[in-house]
């Protein structure tokens, strides 16, 4: 079946530009992360939804970033204002359930270079 | 989500076993070990997870030891497919408020030498 994807793959940016990063989870999958990867790094949390509801946001880092899923099913990270330290790798990833026992199946990335 | 050590890099030859190791002594008794590996140019990849048990599925086997304290990947017969960034992650087992997500580290860097 269809994994996670994710548009674009690749993503350029002015400094200042906003973006919109979209991620479509794997059909059925209850919740879905944003994860951020700078170059060389592990990836790190940013902001979880479960359903529609977003439960968590704390990783976040600044109010720049907004992440919306508003049917339950396909996400949109926004980032607004884009810097140079936003450039990195933003991965999305789905899970069937919110039990912590479940995989979490990851899309292959929006690349973002902020120029 | 405890913290996991893990060696920066390792080497093997092509159709070799190899042993990742992960140490993790501040695991809780309620914490899994799971592994994702993450090829080049890639989003992670699940490979398996495990509490106290070994466990084996059709990409490796997980070997836990005995106080949970540390636990090794293993790679029965390494391919040119098997390079990549291997994570060991611990998840609590109790869903709630900043347990959902994955904490990752910096892994280890496996090479396959053909």
């Amino acid at each position: 079946g269809a994994g996670v994807s994710q548009s674009p793959r690749y993503k350029v940016a002015k400094r200042g530009q906003d973006v919109a990063l979209r991620c479509d989870p794997i059909s059925g999958h209850v919740s879905l992360f944003w994860y951020q990867q700078a170059l060389g790094q592990g990836p790190e949390f940013l902001t979880y939804f479960q359903n529609e509801a977003q439960l968590d946001k704390s990783g976040l880092p600044s109010d720049r970033f907004f992440a919306e899923r508003p049917e339950g099913s396909v996400s949109t990270l926004k980032i607004q204002r884009t810097q140079q330290e936003d450039s990195a790798v933003y991965l999305c990833a789905s899970s069937f359930r919110t039990v912590n026992s479940y995989e979490q199946y990851f899309g292959p990335g929006t690349r973002l270079t902020v120029t | 989500d405890a913290k996991t050590t893990q060696p920066n890099s390792m080497e093997s030859n092509e159709e070799e076993p190899v042993h990742l190791p992960c140490n993790h002594s501040t695991i809780s008794g309620t914490d899994y070990i799971h592994w994702y590996r993450q090829l080049p140019s890639q989003g992670p990849e699940y490979v398996i997870h495990g509490l106290t048990s070994n466990v084996n599925n059709r990409m490796a086997s997980l070997a836990i030891a005995e106080d949970r304290k540390s636990s090794t990947l293993i790679l029965h017969r390494a391919t040119l497919r098997d390079a990549a960034v291997y994570y060991c992650i611990l998840r609590s087992a109790y869903s709630g408020a900043g347990s959902y997500q994955l904490t990752f580290g910096k892994g280890t860097k496996l090479s396959v030498i053909p």
